[in-house]
């Protein structure tokens, strides 16, 4: 069973902090790794996608993959009141074109 | 706004009954994905649509069903409802029938009663 594992929150962090969301995946074979922010009540939206070793930088955001130590990342820097949302990590499953998602790292920034 | 639409935004229906959901996918793309969120939890893969014809399916059994017609816009059909079955039903668009990044739309949320 190819699993993406996601600390489930919530995570409080103070307005102005950095967030640091984490995910890991079993399947060694995953080549396209991909950040979601959810609201309540609402679909994911794509915030980052991600596909070879090392950081992407995208405005406050920074994803960071390590394929060996099958383990991504997501910090939001300077973090605000509405980036207070469900993370979810989606991983591309080897040999197919699914998307497994994780159950989401519910954020919390606090005024 | 990604450019993709569902249709309908809420639905109830009563267990054993049928239902049918529809997703424009955005312009451009010809993949249409179907996922399945419970409350809780991340979403589920039910199958994937590329060129009209279903190209990878998940664990769900077959009174799950889809279509895709040949401008790209696809149904997710559910026969014999099961109260398990209320979720919020997402359609998810990209292009080619790759691991290209996909784009959900609003969702259906299907409540069963």
């Amino acid at each position: 069973q190819k699993e993406v594992e996601q600390n489930s929150g919530p995570l409080s962090v103070p307005e102005g902090a950095i967030a640091s969301l984490n995910c890991t995946y079993s399947d060694r074979g995953s080549q396209s790794f991909f950040w979601y922010r959810q609201y309540s009540g609402k679909s994911p939206e794509l915030i980052m996608f991600i596909y070879s070793n090392g950081d992407k930088e995208d405005g406050r955001f920074t994803a960071q993959l390590n394929k060996a130590s099958q383990y991504v990342s997501l910090l939001i820097r300077d973090s605000q009141p509405s980036d207070s949302a469900t993370y979810l990590c989606a991983v591309g499953a080897s040999g197919t074109y699914k998307y497994i998602f994780g159950t989401g790292t519910r954020l919390k920034v606090l005024a | 706004e990604t450019g993709v639409t569902q249709s309908p935004t809420h639905l109830i229906k009563t267990r054993g009954q049928q239902v049918t959901l529809r997703c424009s996918s955005q312009s451009g793309h010809n993949t249409v994905s179907w996922y399945q969120q419970a409350l809780g939890q991340g979403p589920q893969f039910i199958f994937q649509y590329y060129r009209e014809e279903e190209n990878g399916r998940g664990n769900f059994p077959p009174r799950f069903s889809g279509l895709q017609f040949p401008n790209y816009s696809s149904e997710l059909n559910v026969n014999a409802l099961e109260l398990d079955d209320s979720a919020l039903y997402l359609c998810a668009s990209s292009s080619q029938g790759t691991q290209e990044t996909q784009y959900f739309g609003p969702g259906t949320r299907l409540l069963v009663l």
